[in-house]
């Protein structure tokens, strides 16, 4: 199966440190796009960052920035100086030539004020 | 302002019994999806459409069925079919160009009486 996998269930960090999330996928394709999505509190699916599996560099959104290897098949998120607001679950997803995407199970993150 | 909205928020299932959960929006897109997550675990794509009066099944269809009649909707009806439907339902749309950013409504959770 072609996978995503979030091997990080849960994670707290205080306020003001760095977080890493990682996302390791599986795929077969030679084309293919990498997403990350948060998840407050309120459920709503907020759209982060989107990858083409041809562009390897690593890009930097404010207190956002990704790592993209695709030697590793990882597409891994950092969150720099975290803050309460950051506190969600964060889904890496791969999509398909089919426009499906397929969703790893999340990681939880908390940050404690 | 354009953007995906799910109604009702909440929704409440008596045995046996179809229910229908909203899912409209204004971003022109061409495609639609709906999702299901359970606890603990990520999306799954239960059907989409492409283009008006054309549908195809995710992964976990059986139990479920979706109409797209206009472009701006596509309602999903949970059918008593369905053993297990209590989960949160997520609604997306997307430019049918491929492999497009998919953009997700608020949701809606399901719950058995």
């Amino acid at each position: 199966a072609q996978k995503v996998t979030q091997a990080q269930t849960e994670i707290s960090v205080v306020e003001k440190e760095d977080v890493t999330l990682d996302c390791v996928y599986e795929t077969r394709d030679t084309t293919y796009y990498l997403f990350w999505y948060k998840q407050p509190p309120s459920g709503e699916l907020v759209f982060l960052i989107r990858r083409n599996s041809f562009d390897e560099q690593n890009e930097i959104s404010g207190r956002y920035s990704w790592n993209f290897q695709k030697s590793t098949s990882s597409f891994n998120f950092t969150i720099t100086a975290s803050q309460v607001v950051d506190s969600a679950v964060y889904f890496c997803a791969r999509q398909t030539g089919a426009n499906n995407l397929f969703f790893g199970t999340g990681t939880r993150l908390t940050v404690i004020p | 302002d354009g953007g995906i909205t799910q109604s009702p928020k909440y929704l409440f299932r008596k045995e046996g019994q179809n229910v229908t959960l909203s899912c409209e929006q204004n971003l022109n897109h061409d495609a639609m999806y709906w999702y299901r997550q359970d606890p603990g675990q990520g999306l799954r794509l239960i059907y989409y459409s492409q283009i008006v009066n054309d549908f195809q099944k995710g992964d976990i269809a059986e139990g479920y069925s979706v109409s797209r009649e206009k472009k701006e909707s596509f309602p999903l009806t949970v059918t008593s079919a369905q053993k297990n439907p209590t989960a949160f339902y997520l609604c997306a749309s997307s430019n049918f160009a491929l492999q497009e950013t998919q953009y997700f409504g608020p949701g809606t959770r399901l719950l058995v009486l």
